[in-house]
C-alpha cells in the first residue's frame, strides 16, 4: 500500500562524495517535491516538479540538483555534500488536474549522515 | 513572504489533559492542511480544511479553520501517549508552478503517560 516510497531509508555518505536520493510513487501525481528537514524544524522546500516542469527555490544551493525521467520516479542529487547537508531528505506528490486541496502526501524519508 | 506562525512550539502534557495549537497568518490560503511527524518517519496529513468557519473532527481532534481562511486550530481531547509527535500546520495556495505549501514551524508535544 506504500504510496510515496522513498530509498534508501538511511544514507551515510562522505564529505564531497555525490550521493543520489531516490523517490517513486503509485499515486499518478503530476507534481513531485524535495524537502529537507533539520531536527525539530518544518520541512524546508528545496525544488519540485509540476509535469516534467523544473521549479528551483531561489535559495536552494547549487549543490542541490534533481531529475525526473517520468512520472514515477524522482531524484535528489547532491553533488558535494557537505556537513551541513546533513537532514531528513522528504519527497512529497501532490495532484493538481482536477483539485482544489493542494494536499501533499509524504514519504518516510531519508536520513542523509555526512562524515 | 508567507508566513504561517504556529504556537506553542513546545508542549509537554499529562494523559487525560486537553491542549490546543494555533497557527496564524496575515495571508489567506485556499486550504489548509494539518500533519502529524513522528521521529524518523515523514509527515502524515491528519486532515483538511477548505471553507473560512470549517470544523472537522477526527476522533478526538477537532480543527478549524478561521473565517478569513488566514488561521486555523488544532485541538486534542484527553491526550494520550500515542499523540506524541511534531504537529505541522501548512498553508496551501495555488499559483502556475503548483500547488505549494508554506509549513508554520512546528508544535512537539509529548503526552506522558
Amino acid at each position: 500500500d506504500a504510496m510515496v516510497i522513498q530509498n534508501p531509508r538511511y544514507q551515510v555518505t562522505q564529505f564531497g562524495k555525490p550521493v543520489t536520493l531516490s523517490c517513486s510513487q503509485t499515486l499518478n501525481h503530476n507534481v513531485m517535491y524535495w524537502y529537507q528537514q533539520k531536527s525539530s524544524q518544518a520541512p524546508k522546500l528545496l525544488f519540485h516538479y509540476y509535469d516534467k516542469d523544473f521549479n528551483n527555490e531561489a535559495d536552494t544551493p547549487d549543490n542541490f540538483q534533481s531529475r525526473r525521467p517520468n512520472t514515477s520516479f524522482c531524484f535528489l542529487d547532491i553533488r558535494s555534500p557537505g556537513l551541513g547537508d546533513a537532514a531528513m531528505y522528504l519527497c512529497a506528490t501532490s495532484e493538481t488536474r482536477g483539485s482544489s486541496y493542494n494536499e501533499q502526501f509524504f514519504g518516510p524519508g531519508t536520513r542523509l549522515t555526512v562524515l | 513572504t508567507q508566513l504561517l506562525e504556529q504556537s506553542p512550539q513546545f508542549l509537554s502534557i499529562q494523559e487525560g489533559e486537553n491542549l490546543t495549537v494555533y497557527c496564524n497568518s496575515s495571508s489567506v490560503f485556499s486550504s489548509l492542511q494539518w500533519y502529524r511527524q513522528e521521529p524518523g518517519e515523514g509527515p502524515v496529513l491528519l486532515v483538511t480544511v477548505v471553507t473560512g468557519g470549517e470544523v472537522k473532527k477526527l476522533k478526538r481532534l477537532t480543527f478549524q479553520f478561521g473565517d478569513a481562511r488566514k488561521d486555523s486550530s488544532l485541538h486534542i481531547t484527553a491526550a494520550q501517549p500515542g499523540d506524541t509527535g511534531l504537529y505541522l500546520c501548512a498553508g496551501a495556495k495555488i499559483n502556475n508552478a503548483g500547488n505549494m505549501l508554506t509549513f508554520g514551524g512546528g508544535t512537539r508535544l509529548m503526552v506522558k503517560p
